[in-house]
Protein backbone atom coordinates (compact mmCIF):
# COMPACT_ATOMS: atom_id res chain seq x y z
CA UNK A 1 0.00 0.00 0.00
CA UNK A 2 1.00 3.59 -0.56
CA UNK A 3 3.00 5.06 2.20
CA UNK A 4 3.58 8.66 1.44
CA UNK A 5 0.81 11.35 0.67
CA UNK A 6 2.10 14.61 -0.45
CA UNK A 7 0.31 17.73 -1.00
CA UNK A 8 0.45 19.95 -2.65
CA UNK A 9 0.01 17.55 -6.07
CA UNK A 10 1.54 20.75 -8.20
CA UNK A 11 3.37 24.15 -7.05
CA UNK A 12 3.48 27.06 -8.81
CA UNK A 13 5.45 30.00 -7.93
CA UNK A 14 8.08 33.05 -8.62
CA UNK A 15 11.84 32.91 -8.87
CA UNK A 16 12.57 34.20 -5.10
CA UNK A 17 9.70 32.70 -3.46
CA UNK A 18 9.17 29.81 -0.71
CA UNK A 19 8.15 26.72 -1.84
CA UNK A 20 6.95 24.52 1.06
CA UNK A 21 5.60 20.46 0.27
CA UNK A 22 4.19 18.59 2.80
CA UNK A 23 4.46 14.16 3.59
CA UNK A 24 2.07 12.33 5.38
CA UNK A 25 2.68 9.10 6.03
CA UNK A 26 0.85 6.07 7.85
CA UNK A 27 3.62 3.75 9.83
CA UNK A 28 6.51 4.01 11.77
CA UNK A 29 9.62 5.23 10.78
CA UNK A 30 13.13 4.94 11.04
CA UNK A 31 14.22 7.99 8.46
CA UNK A 32 12.29 10.18 5.80
CA UNK A 33 14.11 11.35 3.00
CA UNK A 34 13.37 13.93 0.29
CA UNK A 35 14.12 13.35 -3.82
CA UNK A 36 14.67 15.11 -6.50
CA UNK A 37 13.58 14.22 -10.26
CA UNK A 38 13.60 16.23 -13.56
CA UNK A 39 11.89 15.83 -15.96
CA UNK A 40 13.12 12.47 -18.19
CA UNK A 41 15.80 12.33 -15.11
CA UNK A 42 16.53 9.37 -12.14
CA UNK A 43 15.89 10.75 -8.67
CA UNK A 44 18.53 12.60 -6.67
CA UNK A 45 18.55 12.13 -2.76
CA UNK A 46 18.95 15.77 -1.40
CA UNK A 47 18.19 15.12 2.90
CA UNK A 48 17.53 12.30 5.08
CA UNK A 49 15.44 13.81 8.65
CA UNK A 50 15.70 10.54 10.79
CA UNK A 51 12.61 9.47 13.20
CA UNK A 52 14.52 11.30 16.27
CA UNK A 53 15.15 14.59 14.70
CA UNK A 54 12.55 17.48 14.37
CA UNK A 55 14.49 19.43 11.79
CA UNK A 56 17.51 19.64 9.62
CA UNK A 57 18.73 22.47 7.48
CA UNK A 58 21.15 22.02 3.91
CA UNK A 59 21.42 25.01 1.97
CA UNK A 60 18.38 26.18 1.04
CA UNK A 61 16.22 23.06 2.68
CA UNK A 62 14.90 22.59 5.49
CA UNK A 63 12.82 19.42 6.56
CA UNK A 64 10.75 19.03 9.00
CA UNK A 65 9.47 16.10 11.07
CA UNK A 66 6.74 15.62 13.38
CA UNK A 67 6.40 11.96 14.24
CA UNK A 68 3.18 12.29 16.25
CA UNK A 69 1.21 13.51 13.24
CA UNK A 70 3.48 11.31 10.95
CA UNK A 71 4.24 14.15 8.79
CA UNK A 72 6.98 16.16 7.30
CA UNK A 73 7.98 19.08 5.21
CA UNK A 74 10.12 20.41 2.85
CA UNK A 75 10.25 24.11 2.56
CA UNK A 76 13.30 25.37 -0.58
CA UNK A 77 13.72 29.19 0.09
CA UNK A 78 14.76 31.82 -2.59
CA UNK A 79 13.48 29.22 -5.21
CA UNK A 80 15.04 29.54 -8.51
CA UNK A 81 13.72 28.48 -11.88
CA UNK A 82 16.70 25.68 -11.91
CA UNK A 83 14.71 23.72 -8.69
CA UNK A 84 11.74 22.97 -11.56
CA UNK A 85 11.51 19.85 -10.82
CA UNK A 86 8.79 16.50 -8.72
CA UNK A 87 10.05 16.44 -5.31
CA UNK A 88 9.37 13.27 -3.79
CA UNK A 89 9.52 11.90 0.38
CA UNK A 90 10.15 8.38 0.88
CA UNK A 91 10.08 6.59 4.38
CA UNK A 92 12.42 4.16 5.38
CA UNK A 93 11.82 1.36 7.28
CA UNK A 94 13.30 -1.70 8.36
CA UNK A 95 12.33 -4.88 6.04
CA UNK A 96 13.84 -8.11 7.33
CA UNK A 97 17.50 -6.29 8.90
CA UNK A 98 17.75 -4.38 5.57
CA UNK A 99 16.17 -0.57 5.16
CA UNK A 100 12.97 -0.26 2.51
CA UNK A 101 12.11 3.11 1.16
CA UNK A 102 8.22 3.48 0.07
CA UNK A 103 8.27 7.07 -1.93
CA UNK A 104 4.96 9.65 -1.80
CA UNK A 105 3.01 10.54 -4.90
CA UNK A 106 5.35 13.86 -5.64
CA UNK A 107 4.38 17.15 -5.86
CA UNK A 108 5.44 19.56 -9.39
CA UNK A 109 7.08 22.69 -8.80
CA UNK A 110 7.34 24.95 -11.28
CA UNK A 111 9.49 27.71 -10.57
CA UNK A 112 9.11 31.16 -13.38
CA UNK A 113 11.43 33.49 -13.90
CA UNK B 1 32.02 7.75 -14.03
CA UNK B 2 28.34 7.72 -14.56
CA UNK B 3 27.21 5.99 -10.59
CA UNK B 4 24.72 4.03 -11.33
CA UNK B 5 23.80 3.45 -15.00
CA UNK B 6 21.42 1.35 -17.01
CA UNK B 7 20.65 0.17 -20.81
CA UNK B 8 19.10 0.49 -22.85
CA UNK B 9 17.53 4.14 -22.22
CA UNK B 10 14.46 3.16 -24.05
CA UNK B 11 12.62 0.02 -24.80
CA UNK B 12 10.10 0.08 -27.53
CA UNK B 13 8.25 -4.03 -28.28
CA UNK B 14 5.77 -5.81 -28.58
CA UNK B 15 3.48 -7.94 -26.25
CA UNK B 16 4.09 -11.17 -25.13
CA UNK B 17 8.20 -10.78 -26.10
CA UNK B 18 10.66 -11.10 -23.60
CA UNK B 19 13.21 -8.60 -22.90
CA UNK B 20 16.23 -7.41 -20.57
CA UNK B 21 17.35 -4.31 -18.90
CA UNK B 22 20.56 -4.09 -17.27
CA UNK B 23 21.38 -1.78 -14.27
CA UNK B 24 25.48 -1.20 -12.67
CA UNK B 25 26.74 1.10 -10.47
CA UNK B 26 30.41 1.45 -9.55
CA UNK B 27 30.14 2.97 -6.32
CA UNK B 28 31.24 -0.49 -4.12
CA UNK B 29 27.66 -0.61 -2.81
CA UNK B 30 26.10 -4.12 -1.71
CA UNK B 31 22.62 -3.33 -1.79
CA UNK B 32 20.46 -2.66 -5.33
CA UNK B 33 17.03 -2.27 -6.18
CA UNK B 34 14.48 -2.12 -8.91
CA UNK B 35 12.05 0.88 -8.96
CA UNK B 36 8.65 0.78 -11.57
CA UNK B 37 7.37 4.26 -11.77
CA UNK B 38 4.39 4.15 -13.92
CA UNK B 39 2.57 7.23 -15.79
CA UNK B 40 1.47 8.89 -12.75
CA UNK B 41 5.23 9.58 -11.47
CA UNK B 42 4.28 6.60 -8.26
CA UNK B 43 7.75 5.07 -7.53
CA UNK B 44 7.36 1.75 -6.36
CA UNK B 45 9.91 -1.12 -5.31
CA UNK B 46 10.10 -4.38 -7.15
CA UNK B 47 12.74 -6.11 -5.76
CA UNK B 48 16.01 -5.77 -3.91
CA UNK B 49 19.15 -7.21 -3.45
CA UNK B 50 22.39 -7.39 -0.70
CA UNK B 51 25.44 -9.31 -2.05
CA UNK B 52 23.61 -11.10 -4.68
CA UNK B 53 21.11 -12.22 -2.26
CA UNK B 54 17.65 -11.25 -2.75
CA UNK B 55 16.14 -9.62 0.23
CA UNK B 56 12.76 -7.65 -0.95
CA UNK B 57 10.19 -9.28 -3.33
CA UNK B 58 7.30 -7.12 -3.58
CA UNK B 59 4.35 -8.85 -5.07
CA UNK B 60 5.52 -8.30 -8.59
CA UNK B 61 4.01 -10.86 -11.20
CA UNK B 62 7.02 -13.90 -11.69
CA UNK B 63 6.92 -13.10 -15.12
CA UNK B 64 9.69 -10.14 -13.78
CA UNK B 65 12.72 -12.33 -13.02
CA UNK B 66 16.02 -10.01 -11.50
CA UNK B 67 19.32 -11.60 -11.49
CA UNK B 68 22.64 -10.25 -9.85
CA UNK B 69 25.87 -12.18 -11.20
CA UNK B 70 27.82 -9.99 -9.03
CA UNK B 71 26.96 -7.17 -5.98
CA UNK B 72 27.69 -4.52 -8.85
CA UNK B 73 25.13 -5.81 -11.86
CA UNK B 74 21.30 -6.19 -10.88
CA UNK B 75 19.75 -7.35 -14.49
CA UNK B 76 15.66 -7.46 -14.84
CA UNK B 77 14.02 -9.88 -17.64
CA UNK B 78 10.54 -9.61 -18.59
CA UNK B 79 8.49 -12.53 -19.74
CA UNK B 80 5.79 -12.31 -21.75
CA UNK B 81 5.21 -8.55 -21.41
CA UNK B 82 2.29 -7.26 -21.13
CA UNK B 83 0.57 -3.24 -21.90
CA UNK B 84 0.61 -2.90 -18.45
CA UNK B 85 4.36 -3.51 -18.16
CA UNK B 86 5.05 0.16 -19.78
CA UNK B 87 6.46 2.51 -17.50
CA UNK B 88 10.02 3.59 -16.21
CA UNK B 89 12.03 1.55 -14.54
CA UNK B 90 14.90 2.77 -12.34
CA UNK B 91 17.79 0.86 -10.65
CA UNK B 92 19.28 2.25 -7.59
CA UNK B 93 22.21 1.39 -5.06
CA UNK B 94 23.09 1.73 -1.68
CA UNK B 95 25.34 0.81 1.14
CA UNK B 96 23.85 -1.43 3.57
CA UNK B 97 25.12 -2.76 7.17
CA UNK B 98 22.49 -5.48 7.98
CA UNK B 99 20.94 -4.62 11.45
CA UNK B 100 22.66 -1.16 11.56
CA UNK B 101 21.08 2.12 11.81
CA UNK B 102 19.56 2.62 8.36
CA UNK B 103 20.63 6.37 7.18
CA UNK B 104 22.71 5.77 4.00
CA UNK B 105 20.41 7.19 0.86
CA UNK B 106 19.99 5.35 -2.12
CA UNK B 107 21.45 6.61 -5.58
CA UNK B 108 19.02 6.29 -8.74
CA UNK B 109 20.17 5.54 -12.36
CA UNK B 110 18.65 7.39 -15.29
CA UNK B 111 16.11 5.38 -15.69
CA UNK B 112 14.93 2.54 -18.99
CA UNK B 113 11.36 3.74 -20.55
CA UNK B 114 10.00 0.90 -21.78
CA UNK B 115 6.78 0.81 -24.35
CA UNK B 116 4.85 -2.17 -24.66
CA UNK B 117 2.93 -1.73 -28.57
Amino acid sequence: SQQGEEDPQALSIQEGENATMNCSYKTSINNLQWYRQNSGRGLVHLILIRSNEREKHSGRLRVTLDTSKKSSSLLITASRAADTASYFCATGTMNTGFQKLVFGTGTRLLVSP
Amino acid sequence: DTAVSQTPKYLVTQMGNDKSIKCEQNLGHDTMYWYKQDSKKFLKIMFSYNNKELIINETVPNRFSPKSPDKAHLNLHINSLELGDSAVYFCASSQEVPGAHPTDTQYFGPGTRLTVL
